[in-house]
This record gives structure tokens, sequence and C-alpha cells, in this order.
């Protein structure tokens, strides 16, 4: 398996909605992102889970809240979101430990979020 | 910060070779990664660069200067589904952090 699946694929909610999006991948890596994509701009990171610990946050507002329960999932909670927050939502994982320090990154379909 | 930055458009014929040119002024840099985008996908991985010099996989080339923090892809022999976004990326610290460029949309024309 070499996929990384993400649910739900389009997601509508209003701004005083909780909600959750969902990732899951089966390769055996240690390390999940979350990436937030609007129109015709490139990926922003959002947050890094290495060793399913947070390792990076990058000051991203509270509504958001990631979780990682286990070395293959990844949740996204919302709660109390905007409409400026409408935007695809991309997870991606990749191994750990690579001697060059870089490593390739595996990305999912991402989840189209729309706030109301 | 982290500054990397790209043609916004470029335009080429089917066929013909393109190079897409990415400049980056970053701290802690491991690495530069080529993805391609399709409007309304994931990004998929084309190629990357730890050390200077070109890396060659298939139709697709990358090629890496350190010293002057530039990098491009080049894309021989091209095709009708070659028009995407492509995005360059830099890999940087311990921490795992990739952060993208601005993205350049290739249009290949017949």
């Amino acid at each position: 398996d070499t996929e990384v699946t993400q649910t739900p694929k389009h997601l509508v909610m209003g701004m005083t909605n909780k909600k959750s999006l969902k990732c899951e991948q089966h390769m055996g890596h240690r390390a999940m992102y979350w990436y937030k994509q609007k129109a015709k701009k490139p990926p922003e990171l959002m947050f890094v889970y290495s060793y399913e610990k947070l390792s990076i946050n990058e000051s991203v507002p509270s509504r958001f809240s990631p979780e990682c329960p286990n070395s293959s999932l990844l949740n996204l909670h919302l709660h109390a979101l905007q409409p400026e927050d409408s935007a695809l939502y991309l997870c991606a994982s990749s191994q750990q430990g690579s001697l060059s320090g870089a490593n390739v990154l595996t990305f999912g379909a991402g989840s189209r979020l729309t706030v109301l | 910060g982290q500054n990397i930055d790209q043609p916004t458009e470029m335009t080429a014929t089917e066929g013909a070779i393109v190079q897409i040119n990415c400049t980056y002024q970053t701290s802690g840099f491991n690495g530069l990664f080529w993805y391609q985008q399709h409007a309304g996908e994931a990004p998929t991985f084309l190629s990357y660069n730890v050390l200077d010099g070109l890396e060659e996989k298939g139709r697709f080339s990358s090629f890496l200067s350190r010293s002057k923090g530039y990098s491009y892809l080049l894309l021989k022999e091209l095709q009708m589904k070659d028009s995407a976004s492509y995005l360059c990326a830099a890999f940087t610290g311990g921490g795992n952090k990739l952060t993208f460029g601005t993205g350049t949309q290739l249009k290949v024309e017949l």
C-alpha cells in the first residue's frame, strides 16, 4: 500500500459546527503532515507529527486541533471556523531518519472544506 | 524566514524542452524537491536534490546549486498531460519541514 487516504473528500460546515478530517497511511511512515491549500496557491504547512508527537505548529489558530492517535492515523479537528478557512486540506506522510535529512512526502488527495 | 520563488506561468510547445527555475533563501537547508500538481489533485513527487548537480529521472531532470540558492526542473519531450502546476519545495531543519515555493503553472500547447 503506497497511498495516503483522506476522508471526507468534501465537507461543508457552518461556523458553529465541529467536524474532523481524517488521514490514514499504511506505509510505515513515522512523520505525518497537514497542509492547507487555497486556490491557485502553493500548499502551506500547518502541522508536523514525528513519531506521534507534534513537532511543528506553524502558528495555526486554535480552531484547528491536530491529533495523532497512532502511527497510521492523523486527524484534524475543526471548530468555530471562518469562511476564509475554506480550502483544500492535504495530508502527507514520510519516512524518518534519512541520512540526508530530507524525506519524500507522499500526499493524499485532500479534503475540500467549505465553511458557510 | 523562508523565501522560495518561481515564475508564475510558462507556456511551451508539445515535444519541446522547458526549464522551470526556482530560487530560495532558507535556513537549515537539507534538500530541494520538485512536485507536480494537476488541478484539484494531490501533489506528486518528481525529483529531489540534496547535493549540487543534476539528477535525471526519465523525461524529468532537476539541478541544484546550493551556493547560489538555485534549482531548476527540466522537462523534455513535453506532452499535453504535462500541463500542470510545478512546485519546488525546500526541506529545512531537523523537524521534517517542507516549505513550498510560489509554484509555476505550465501550459503545453500544440
